[in-house]
């Protein structure tokens, strides 16, 4: 059983078209990341959210983090080529220490020109 | 800063062998997490260093062990390889207090076992 269930798996989509990721838990979180992951190289950190109702913007992506800290969200406004790529969620479960993060299954995103 | 360097960055090894992985964080952080990444499981985590001592470990056998130098340098060691120890092996550092912290990854090792 996945901790942290992390969807779409897959998302193919048109330049300029909106999308959301999702990651969800039964588990609170002291914090969480998204992450994006280019092929052969290591996860680049996005953002972090860690108060209840947190939304940040970072350019055209959004992050939410749910009001009980178990469920956050990434909306990307009018995708473009360069946003493909694999995005993770990761979270430090509530309790545990911040060096041991939990992580989603990732999503792989496709942009086409 | 210069970000989390990991050495080597490629690695193939026979079953059986034994590999020791390398890690050097970034400047100040004294936190360091190694994670194994794979195709079929994701990220996972196998343990993390706080100042040269062992604070939380994931859910791997034991052939998988690791430490940190005074300089926060860390090394993993995976004894008597296997084929399913094939992966992209991640250290990520952090500058963390109770407060929280974030986690820097760093290019990471692909270990093939063949």
């Amino acid at each position: 059983t996945q901790l942290l269930e992390q969807s779409p798996q897959f998302l193919s989509i048109q330049e300029g078209e909106n999308l959301t990721v999702y990651c969800n838990s039964s588990s609170v979180f002291s914090s969480l990341q998204w992450y994006r992951q280019e092929p052969g190289e290591g996860p680049v950190l996005l953002v972090t959210v860690v108060t209840g109702g947190e939304v940040k913007k970072l350019k055209r992506l959004t992050f939410q983090f749910g009001d009980a800290r178990k469920d956050s969200s990434l909306h990307i406004t009018a995708a473009q080529p360069g946003d493909t790529g694999l995005y993770l969620c990761a979270g430090a479960l509530y309790g545990t220490s911040y060096g041991k993060l939990t992580f989603g299954q990732g999503t792989i995103l496709t942009v086409h020109p | 800063k210069a970000g989390v360097t990991q050495t080597p960055r490629y690695l193939i090894k026979t079953r059986g062998q034994q590999v020791t992985l390398s890690c050097s964080p970034i400047s100040g952080h004294r936190s360091v997490s190694w994670y194994q990444q794979t195709p079929g499981q994701g990220l996972q985590f196998l343990f993390e260093y706080f100042s040269e001592t062992q604070r939380n470990k994931g859910n791997f056998p034991g052939r998988f062990s690791g430490r940190q130098f005074s300089n926060s340098r860390s090394e993993m060691n995976v004894s008597t390889l296997e084929l399913g120890d094939s992966a992209l092996y991640l250290c990520a550092s952090s500058f963390i207090t109770d407060l929280g912290g974030e986690q820097y990854f760093g290019p990471g090792t692909r270990l093939t076992v063949t």
